[in-house]
């Protein structure tokens, strides 16, 4: 069946600009995941959804970053006046419920220039 | 604050010998622990996952075990091949009550030698 799907899978930006990253998650999982991963690094954790509600939203770096879920399905991740910094892949994973492994898309390669 | 932290960032192992990797925690307890593998240009993808409870868990060539006395998993590949060379994630959530969000660690690259 389908699996997790992310797009675009590259994104080129200008520093400053808007961008908006897309996840659609495995039809029926009601968690859904971001997060970020630098070159030789872990996923590091960014915001975490438990059907519409984002049930934590530690790992935001600051308050450029917003995610939304709106009907419990798709999910949008949007970072306003990126930074070079903010150059990394932006990996998205859903899950059924609790004690379920992660399924995660290829991720979407966003480069500010 | 919660750690993960993997044994080393790169491990050269040769074929058909047996490769182990370490995974440490600190500052929490975790219901349980995953083990994740990552290709190049991809997202990780789901190996196995293990209890606090369970102290061995087995698929085909892998194991993984958890101690929670040394705060600890291992993760075994018997009989490597070139085609395990990859990265490896652990990775794990803390109380289920609390519906912890899953954290991972920096993970290790794994190379094995034809």
């Amino acid at each position: 069946g389908a699996g997790v799907s992310q797009t675009p899978s590259n994104k080129v930006t200008e520093k400053g600009k808007y961008v908006e990253l897309r996840c659609d998650p495995i039809s029926g999982h009601t968690a859904l995941y971001w997060y970020r991963q630098s070159l030789g690094q872990g996923p590091e954790f960014l915001i975490y959804f438990q059907g519409t509600g984002a049930a934590d939203d530690s790992g935001l770096p600051n308050d450029r970053f917003f995610a939304v879920r709106p009907e419990g399905s798709v999910s949008t991740l949007k970072i306003q006046r990126t930074e070079r910094g903010d150059s990394a892949v932006y990996l998205c994973a859903s899950s059924p419920g609790k004690v379920s492994p992660l399924h995660f898309g290829n991720g979407t390669r966003l480069t500010v220039t | 604050s919660q750690k993960i932290e993997q044994n080393s960032e790169a491990l050269n192992i040769q074929e058909g010998k047996t490769a182990t990797l370490t995974c440490n925690y600190t500052n929490y307890s975790p219901a349980y622990l995953q083990w994740y593998r990552q290709d190049p240009g991809r997202g990780p993808v789901f190996l196995l996952l293990i209890r606090e409870n369970e102290k061995e868990k087995r698929k085909e060539r892998l194991k993984v075990t958890f101690d929670t006395t040394l705060k600890q998993s291992l993760f075994h590949i018997t009989a490597s091949q070139p085609a395990d060379s990859a990265t490896y994630l652990c990775a794990s959530q803390g109380s289920l009550n609390r519906d912890d969000k899953i954290i991972f660690g920096k993970g290790t690259r794994l190379h094995i030698l034809p």
